[in-house]
């Protein structure tokens, strides 16, 4: 299995303050035939279901506000809010898709200093 | 518009087998590429993956829950069912289907039900 490792577990940033969540996966999620990286990011606030942000490591899913973005590469991604919002309040998880059992990292939770 | 939704009993007891639905609309699981999946999530705690059928009937399983696990669709309802046996209090936890995005390899999710809560208790 993909053990997708996630740091920090919490933090809290200021509003309009950048904020970034880590994601390191065990192994390459890189696909060498389409050099194309198996790697999303998900939103879920409480007592609702995750949301999807990011897909292909860098690519934001439709309506998704642009101070999401995503970077990396191999084993190495992350999340960055550009500035924080208030409705940005919720848990941050990574999910590699690259190869079965398709993995989630334990999450990072996002909060307002 | 895409929906899905999960039904099942709230309560189980301990070594019985729960039965987990799917059930969906606004998309075909006989179209190629679709597929749904089932992740769980116990109070408080981190995603985890389950299982994923697909739309030619080829099935993906947690290797740690296989033994337990058995994933099946239902084309003409709509539906794909989740049953797993042997309860314990550990798998206490809200149960969600999702749909993984349309296409080859694309094992990700972009829609999912709203999840419904299993406890494990004598």
């Amino acid at each position: 299995d993909i053990v997708m490792t996630q740091s920090p577990d919490s933090l809290a940033v200021s509003l309009g303050e950048r904020a970034t969540i880590n994601c390191k996966s065990s192994q390459s999620v890189l696909y060498s035939s389409n050099n194309k990286t198996y790697l999303a990011w998900y939103q879920q606030k409480p007592r609702h279901p995750p949301k999807l942000l990011i897909y292909w490591a860098s690519t934001r899913e439709s309506g998704v506000p642009d101070r999401f973005s995503g970077s990396g590469s191999g084993t190495d991604f992350t999340l960055t809010i550009s500035s924080l919002q208030a409705e940005d309040v919720a848990v941050y998880y990574c999910h590699q898709y690259y190869s079965s059992p398709f993995t989630f990292g334990q999450g990072t939770k996002l909060e307002i200093k | 518009q895409i929906t899905l939704k999960e039904s099942g009993p709230t309560l189980v007891k301990p070594t019985q087998t729960l039965t987990l639905t799917c059930t969906f609309s606004g998309f075909s699981l006989t179209t190629s590429g679709v597929g749904l999946g089932w992740i769980r999530q116990p109070p408080g705690k981190a995603l985890e993956w389950l299982a994923l059928i697909y739309w030619d009937d080829d099935k993906r399983y947690s290797p740690s829950l296989k033994s337990r696990l058995t994933i099946t669709k239902d084309t003409s309802k709509s539906q794909v069912v989740l049953t797993m046996t042997n309860m314990d209090p550990v798998d206490t936890a809200t149960y969600y289907c999702a749909r993984k995005k349309v296409g080859v390899r694309l094992n990700y999710f972009d829609y999912w039900g709203q999840g419904t809560l299993v406890t494990v208790s004598p």
